[in-house]
């Protein structure tokens, strides 16, 4: 079974439009950790939050914000006024706490499109 | 701070060639390294996660004999694609962490390398 989910494959807005990616997550572990990565066109995996199960804060970075659920077991990621930069690929990712090496389970990723 | 060095970033070789990928980490001890592997428009799929001094530990489905994964120290783990063939051209990244010293430390992740086999 998939334990991290990632339903919207492709999504495109135009320029300064909101766009917000969905990420579901399944574990058992009481504790466990929530990630999101950026894979822009060049393929780097660039860090852009990491949660953990304890915080349900939510996380307002630039235009970037963070909504934890665990009632729905959701993070989703909001980019707030959408620039062409903005296009890349988002991975939300998930380590648990009973793995014991850090080891990340990926969603499939959401490959976001931004139209100038 | 925690820097991961991948190298190369891109590769393009004939078939039947081995290759070797090195991804050091620069600033910080790596006890544990990952090596994943990514086909266009998929998500990273985990390959083996190597320890330092110990076996690596490969994931259902990939070739030992394939992908040989060494993690001597603990700043450089490397993987060789041996015998390459074109089925075997994909973006390989890897990322390293250290698990042991803290208790959630994330992974730190590689630029990738490209590999293309002719």
């Amino acid at each position: 079974a998939q334990k991290v989910t990632q339903a919207q494959t492709e999504i495109s807005v135009v320029e300064k439009e909101d766009v917000t990616l969905d990420c579901v997550y399944e574990t058992r572990d009481t504790t466990y950790y929530l990630f999101w990565y950026k894979q822009p066109p060049s393929g780097e995996l660039v860090f852009l939050i990491r949660r953990n199960s304890f915080d349900e804060q939510n996380e307002i970075s630039g235009r970037y914000s963070w909504n934890f659920q665990k009632s729905t077991s959701s993070f989703n990621f909001t980019i707030t006024a959408s620039q062409v930069v903005d296009s890349a690929v988002y991975f939300c990712a998930l380590s648990e706490a009973g793995e014991g090496n850090n080891r990340l389970a990926f969603g499939k990723g959401n490959q976001v499109v931004v139209i100038p | 701070g925690a820097v991961v060095s991948q190298h190369p970033s891109w590769v393009i070789c004939k078939s039947g060639t081995s290759v070797k990928i090195e991804c050091r980490s620069l600033d910080f001890q790596a006890t544990t390294m990952f090596w994943y592997r990514q086909f266009p428009k998929q998500s990273l799929m985990l390959m083996a996660t190597s320890n330092e001094g110990s076996k690596a530990t490969y994931e259902q489905g990939v070739e030992k004999d394939k992908f040989l994964i060494n993690h001597a120290s603990l700043t450089l783990s490397t993987l060789t694609v041996t015998s390459a063939h074109p089925e075997d051209s994909s973006f390989y990244i890897c990322s390293a962490t250290n698990p042991g010293h803290y208790s959630n430390q994330p992974q730190h992740f590689g630029d990738g390398t490209r590999l293309s086999i002719l």
